[in-house]
């Protein structure tokens, strides 16, 4: 099993919509991370929940809604999303705490295109 | 603000040519860290490397080497003699997150990287 598995691996959906993104973390890490990738741009931090606290990127859109359960949980909702939203969500954890060597360990992503 | 930059948005070589992958970042913490992340088609994002700022040492895995040079600073990547299973798009990222908080990246744009046989 690996460290950290998102499903589904690929989501199409039309803009009037529902849908949720789901991740899990198999690694006992206390931090979840959501990630948006599009094409040709860096990778841009949306939430984190650290130790029961969350913080997120004041430029995401409302129609993305995180929602973390517990730590080995962490869910992204969606709806009434635009084309603009396609791209590939990943999610991460980490452990917070270990200075000498945290790091980000990532899921695969869930390839997500708006219709 | 920290910021990453990769200027490189795609490489070419071929097989067993060695290739650079280059980093610079911005920063105005003393005290940072550098990641280097491997993007395969899977696209899972593998670690690669993390570098804490007041640790200056080169190092070498294997076919991969970094240079971490703060008076330009920059952090970059070299691998030698590459092979076609290198072929995947390569991250710089730098984190500035204090004690107790969660590591928080900003990435580069990321660098295609493409090794023909």
């Amino acid at each position: 099993e690996t460290g950290v598995t998102q499903t589904p691996r690929h989501l199409v959906m039309g803009m009037t919509n529902k849908k949720s993104l789901k991740c899990e973390q198999h690694l006992g890490h206390n931090a979840m991370y959501w990630y948006k990738q599009s094409a040709k741009k860096p990778l841009e931090l949306m939430f984190v929940y650290s130790l029961e606290e969350r913080v997120e990127n004041n430029s995401v859109p409302s129609r993305f809604s995180p929602e973390c359960p517990n730590s080995s949980h962490l869910f992204l909702h969606l709806h009434t999303l635009q084309p603009e939203d396609s791209a590939l969500y990943l999610c991460a954890s980490s452990q917070v705490g270990d200075r000498i060597r945290e790091k980000l360990f990532f899921g695969s992503g869930t390839q997500l295109s708006v219709l | 603000a920290q910021k990453v930059t990769q200027a490189q948005t795609e490489i070419s070589v071929v097989e067993k040519e060695d290739v650079t992958l280059d980093c610079v970042y911005e920063t105005r913490d003393t005290t940072y860290y550098l990641f280097w992340y491997k993007q395969p088609p899977s696209g899972e994002l593998v670690f690669l490397i993390r570098r804490n700022s007041f640790d200056e040492q080169n190092e070498i895995s294997g076919r991969y080497s970094w240079n971490f040079q703060k008076s330009t600073s920059s952090f970059n990547f070299t691998i030698t003699a590459s092979q076609v299973v290198d072929s995947a798009v390569y991250f710089c990222a730098l984190s500035e997150a204090g004690s107790g908080s969660a590591r928080q990246l900003t990435f580069g744009s990321g660098t295609q990287l493409t090794v023909l046989p």
